[in-house]
């Protein structure tokens, strides 16, 4: 069975650009997630979708940065336009909800290591 | 708001040797807790979890942990450790609150040196 598929695995850019990343979670998953993982730190949530819907993007910065989930399937998050401090890795996790009052595993992809310039 | 404590930012161990990695939670409602593993250049993999039941959760790799409700602790142990244990560790917390489908509320990672 694949895995998480995240793309591209690396980015350079330089400040004030945009820049994007995909992720396709495991077939039939139906929650996906979005992490930033900071140097010498833990991930931290960005956004979570049940479907289609984005049921918790409290911590997303929307000024710069948007997400979309079309179909319930593949994820973009985008950041427009960059800045240093976006320098991090970009993970995107899935997960397999049946029903609530479990904790579903997480499954995570290999991440996106974005350079800002 | 719920936090988590790792409070080793590096733990060596010779090869063959047991370890301990300790993980200390803060939250005002009752939690899910896993460890994770990440090895370089490749995303997080689940070692275990617990949700309930068994104090003793055993995981992959001859991990297991402890869940200590009066210590708000889950700290993860191996009896024998090898070279390919080296790692980045790291222990997170779900709130049962929110169903179980919430976003994982991690640590900032030990990383696990093996010395030969």
């Amino acid at each position: 069975e694949a895995g998480v598929v995240q793309s591209p695995r690396y980015k350079i850019i330089e400040k004030k650009q945009p820049v994007a990343f995909w992720c396709n979670p495991i077939s039939g998953h139906n929650t996906l997630y979005w992490y930033r993982q900071n140097l010498g730190q833990g991930p931290e949530l960005l956004i979570r979708y049940e479907n289609e819907e984005a049921v918790d993007d409290s911590q997303l910065p929307k000024d710069r940065f948007s997400a979309e989930r079309l179909k319930g399937v593949d994820s973009t998050l985008k950041i427009q336009p960059a800045e240093l401090g976006d320098s991090a890795v970009y993970l995107c996790a899935s997960s397999l909800r049946l029903y609530s009052g479990r904790a579903d595993t997480q499954y995570f992809g290999p991440g996106t290591r974005l350079t800002v310039l | 708001a719920q936090s988590v404590t790792q409070l080793d930012s590096q733990v060596p161990v010779f090869e063959e040797a047991p370890v301990e990695l300790r993980c200390n939670y803060s939250s005002s409602v009752s939690v899910y807790l896993f460890w994770y593993v990440q090895y370089p250049n490749q995303g997080l993999q689940l070692l275990l979890k617990y949700l309930s039941g068994s104090t003793l959760v055993k995981g992959i790799n001859g991990f297991e942990a402890e869940f200590n409700k009066s210590q708000t602790s889950f700290h993860l142990r191996k009896p024998s450790v090898h070279i390919s244990d080296t790692a980045e560790y790291f222990c997170a917390v779900i709130l049962l609150s929110g169903g179980g489908a919430d976003g994982l509320t991690f640590g900032k990672g030990t990383h696990l040196i093996i010395q030969p």
